[in-house]
């Protein structure tokens, strides 16, 4: 069965310091993938996604990048955090070319100080 | 205009109640319609797939119009366990892949 892992699943970061989120797919290959953010009691907004190795597509110009180096990891960073940068990061994927269920990794909860 | 717009709530009401959500969405060439259920602090998680035909799965039913551009949930005798953000999902073709766009949710709270 398909897996999804995210980590870390929480960070306290300073403003300025750099950052890394990994997520990798497991039990599928050549996936669609995607990065959400959901601020403090806001919704879930898209900020990348990812049909295959380094093919990024960016929704929302911002502090944030995004990588795919292999077929099932992506990888989410920053040069130098902002506090507008907290917030609960969803990495998601689904089967590609079909329009089903996103599902969903368990989310990495990052605190800007 | 918000692509997908709902009602944030909260929405209080007693255990056993009938209660409905709306959504609306603005891309009239949006191809597929989810509600979501979110759980406080959680990943939102897959409550059930809406159909142009109206689909019931228990006690949740879920309404598209298209005319309309419209998406309902109804929740019939709700349970202390329904309390969640109940997020609308709606899926169009772009950039070679299917784009998901959320909207805020809307919260229920399901009282004893």
């Amino acid at each position: 069965s398909q897996t999804i892992h995210q980590w870390p699943a929480t960070l306290v970061q300073p403003v300025g310091s750099p950052l890394s989120l990994e997520c990798t797919v497991e039990g599928t290959s050549n996936p669609n993938l995607y990065w959400y953010r959901q601020a403090a009691g806001r919704g879930l907004q898209l900020l990348f996604y990812s049909v295959g190795i380094g093919q990024i597509s960016s929704e929302v110009p911002q502090n944030l990048s995004a990588s795919r180096p292999q077929d099932r990891q992506f990888i989410l960073s920053s040069k130098k955090l902002l506090l507008s940068d907290s917030g609960f990061y969803l990495c998601a994927w689904i089967i590609k070319g079909l329009s089903g269920e996103l599902f969903f990794g368990e989310g990495s909860r990052l605190t800007v100080l | 205009r918000k692509e997908v717009e709902q009602d944030p709530g909260p929405f209080n009401v007693p255990e056993g109640a009938t209660v409905a959500f709306n959504c609306t969405y603005s891309n009239s060439a949006s191809q597929s319609f989810f509600w979501y259920r979110q759980d406080c602090r959680k990943e939102p998680k897959l409550l059930m797939s809406v159909y142009s035909s109206g689909n019931e799965d228990g006690r949740f039913t879920a309404q598209l119009n298209r005319a309309s551009q419209y998406i309902s949930l109804l929740i019939r005798d709700s349970k202390l366990s329904d309390s969640a953000t109940y997020l609308c999902v709606v899926n169009s073709r772009g950039g070679g892949t299917y784009k998901y766009i959320f909207g805020t949710g809307t919260r229920l709270k399901v009282l004893a």
